[in-house]
């Protein structure tokens, strides 16, 4: 069974632009949740989404959003990109909304410049 | 609002030893889940243990085991025989688990970065 995907794995946008990462949840799973990690911050949640609609959201600014597909695929996007953006975002699954277990992609790392 | 925290920015164990990683967390729910999450140089985050809060056995997955006191809101791990492989962060993280504000996301804490000496 193949684990969460999340693509690409690098990435490096210039201040200002926007960007679009996705993730590819196990297969069966209808769950999906995205973390941002920093140095500084840690691990902080983003949102959650559970059969295609928006289920919990973390404190971020309305520059960070999502959205489900109806095969449980994600994406996030961040739009006019800061600096302060430079971060691991990992995606996590799980078989339904608040099942015990999230299983988490290996994250793509994004660099603003 | 969830909080957890970790203390020990960074530990240290020979090999073959035992550590034990410390843990508390602040919640006003009485139904959640804490886990331990393994974070390697790799970043892909590794379930290592979780925990019910409903249960009073403490949960054991091979050399990992939890100290889980509820009423002290206190959750650590103790690594047995360690090898050079659990050399990695780990994180601490609750989940709630009663439709509440932290259905469905995790709260970590900071991370404690552990090595490994052979």
């Amino acid at each position: 069974k193949a684990g969460v995907t999340q693509t690409p794995r690098y990435l490096i946008k210039t201040r200002g632009q926007q960007v679009t990462l996705s993730c590819s949840p196990i297969s069966g799973h209808r769950s999906v949740s995205w973390y941002q990690q920093t140095p500084g911050q840690g691990l902080q949640f983003l949102f959650e989404y559970f059969s295609e609609t928006q289920r919990n959201k973390g404190n971020f600014p309305g520059r960070f959003s999502g959205r489900q597909f109806s095969n449980s695929r994600s994406e996030m996007n961040v739009s006019t990109l800061e600096l302060g953006d430079s971060a691991l975002y990992l995606c996590a699954s799980s078989s339904v909304q608040g099942a015990p277990e999230a299983f988490f992609g290996q994250g793509t790392r994004l660099t603003v410049v | 609002a969830q909080t957890v925290t970790q203390s020990q920015p960074e530990m240290s164990v020979q090999e073959a030893e035992t550590v034990t990683l410390s843990c508390t967390y602040d919640t006003s729910e009485s139904d959640y889940y804490l886990f331990w999450y393994k974070q390697p140089p790799s970043r892909q985050m590794i379930l290592v243990i979780r925990q019910e809060a409903y249960k009073q056995q403490n949960a054991t997955e091979n050399r990992f085991s939890v100290n889980f006191q509820k009423a002290a809101k206190s959750f650590s791990l103790k690594i047995s025989d360690s090898q050079l492989g659990d050399a990695a962060m780990y994180f601490c993280a609750y989940r709630g688990n009663a439709g509440g504000t932290s259905y469905g996301k995790l709260t970590f804490g900071q991370g404690t970065i552990l090595t490994v000496h052979p």
